[in-house]
């Protein structure tokens, strides 16, 4: 069973609005977690990450929402370019072990 | 040359063929992984050296066997695969592979097709 799920495979968002992406954990050992994105023909890059001690981290147009009652995750990115099109991975990590969820597509429309 | 580096890019083996994958890291770093993506799959950690003692793996079939020199290469050593194998392998690298420091960075990854 998938320890890290995201649940939405694609999301379209127009050039300029806010762009959500949803990620939810079942473990709750879990205390690091980190936003991968990945363009194609390469390997993910890292985004920015969040600490189980925090509930937001912000760098610059990016944003990360931890709620761990809910062992949910969300990354905001606003405002959303066209640059920004990629496949972005949650991840959840716990000593050595880092999880991965499946991938959310996000296109920016221009 | 910087970050992660990974070759072969594209590597085509039959099922019977022996080959290699390989990964360097410039970063400093002390732990480096071996990751697997499947197509319409999360990606599936195979093996973790930290320090080049082997520290995680994931039940991964012996037909795929691990080599860690050193801190900066790491090594994927391919035998008798099955078609069913063919996914694109990514290695990646963290300065310890603990809490904050576990941030991992990533190479390009090698496809690899098994006919």
């Amino acid at each position: 069973d998938q320890q890290v799920k995201q649940n939405s495979p694609s999301l379209s968002v127009q050039e300029g609005r806010i762009s959500i992406l949803n990620c939810d954990y079942t473990n709750s050992m879990f205390d690091y977690f980190l936003w991968y994105k990945k363009y194609p023909a390469e390997g993910p890059t890292f985004l920015i990450s969040i600490s189980s001690i925090k509930d937001k981290n912000e760098d610059g147009r990016f944003t990360v929402f931890l709620n761990k009652s809910a062992k949910h995750l969300s990354l905001h990115i606003v405002p959303s370019q066209p640059g920004d099109s990629a496949v972005y991975f949650c991840a959840a990590s716990a000593s050595r072990i880092t999880v991965f969820g499946k991938g959310t597509r996000l296109s920016v429309i221009a | 040359e910087t970050g992660v580096t990974q070759t072969p890019r594209h590597l085509v083996m039959g099922m019977t063929n022996k080959k290699s994958l390989k990964c360097e890291q410039h970063l400093g770093h002390n732990a480096m992984y071996w990751y697997k993506q499947s197509a319409k799959k999360p990606l599936e950690l195979m093996f973790v050296y930290s320090l080049e003692e082997r520290v995680e793996n994931n039940s991964v079939p012996s037909r795929f066997s691990p080599e860690c020199p050193n801190s900066s290469h790491l090594f994927l050593h391919l035998h008798t695969l099955q078609p069913e194998d063919s996914a694109l392998y990514l290695c990646a690298s963290s300065s310890s592979g603990f809490g904050e420091a576990d941030t991992q960075y990533f190479g390009p990854g090698t496809r690899l097709t098994v006919l």
